[in-house]
């Protein structure tokens, strides 16, 4: 019954790496998202994409990219992580004609 | 977008209902109301959604102001299961969910 899948539940890097962190749904969801969660911040949108090839940025796009090269696979790309990037990563997919979104378990990055 | 406003936490006994409310007073005419919710180390799972009219599904009810300006998310009885972070989502079209900071529900034996 797997849905969304996030490579990684717990990710330690260093200060100045590139970081990838990679999100795959299994069910052909035209629509996908990445979110940050922070204590008392709630969940917030970092960049959308509709289709392939697409991106849209989020509320908090700042230090981030994303790649969408296929429909079933969204990265999202620190280019060169910092430590206020410590965060819960959320990956989610939903279809345009579906009543729901899908989240994945997340990803917690930490910078150090 | 439309931002949501809901009480940070909320208490509850078990097996009696609870009445989660959500303010979205900027909403417009064509955003959904979604509810979601994450129990600890999870991600967010879908719970109910609405436009206009009152719903129920397994899990909850959503009752729905006639105005649009605010909802409200009933579980008709509280298990310990349902102790969890619930968020009150405006979905835009085309489709993007806008989370607030949500309200953390607690659930007594």
């Amino acid at each position: 019954d797997v849905k969304v899948t996030q490579s990684s539940r717990y990710l330690v890097k260093r200060t100045g790496e590139k970081v990838f962190l990679e999100c795959v749904q299994d069910m052909d969801h035209e629509n996908m998202f990445w979110y940050r969660q922070d204590p008392g911040l709630g969940l917030r949108l970092i960049y959308f994409s509709y289709d392939v090839k697409m991106k849209e940025k989020g509320d908090i796009p700042e230090g981030y990219s994303v790649s969408r090269e296929k429909k079933e696979r969204f990265s999202l790309i620190l280019e060169s992580a910092s430590t206020n990037q410590t965060s819960m990563y959320l990956c989610a997919s939903s279809s345009s004609l579906g009543q729901s979104a899908d989240f994945g378990d997340g990803t917690r990055l930490s910078i150090l | 977008d439309a931002k949501t406003t809901q009480p940070n936490s909320m208490e509850s006994n078990e097996e009696e209902p609870v009445h989660l409310p959500c303010n979205h007073s900027t909403i417009s005419g064509t955003d959904y109301i979604h509810w979601y919710r994450q129990l600890p180390s999870q991600g967010p799972e879908y719970v109910i959604h609405g436009l206009t009219s009152n719903v129920n599904n397994r899990m909850a009810s959503l009752a729905i102001a006639e105005d649009r300006k605010s909802s409200t998310l009933i579980l008709h009885r509280a298990t310990l299961r349902d102790a969890a972070v619930y968020y009150c989502i405006s979905r835009t079209v085309p489709d993007k969910l806008i989370f607030g900071t949500g309200t953390r529900l607690q659930v007594f034996p």
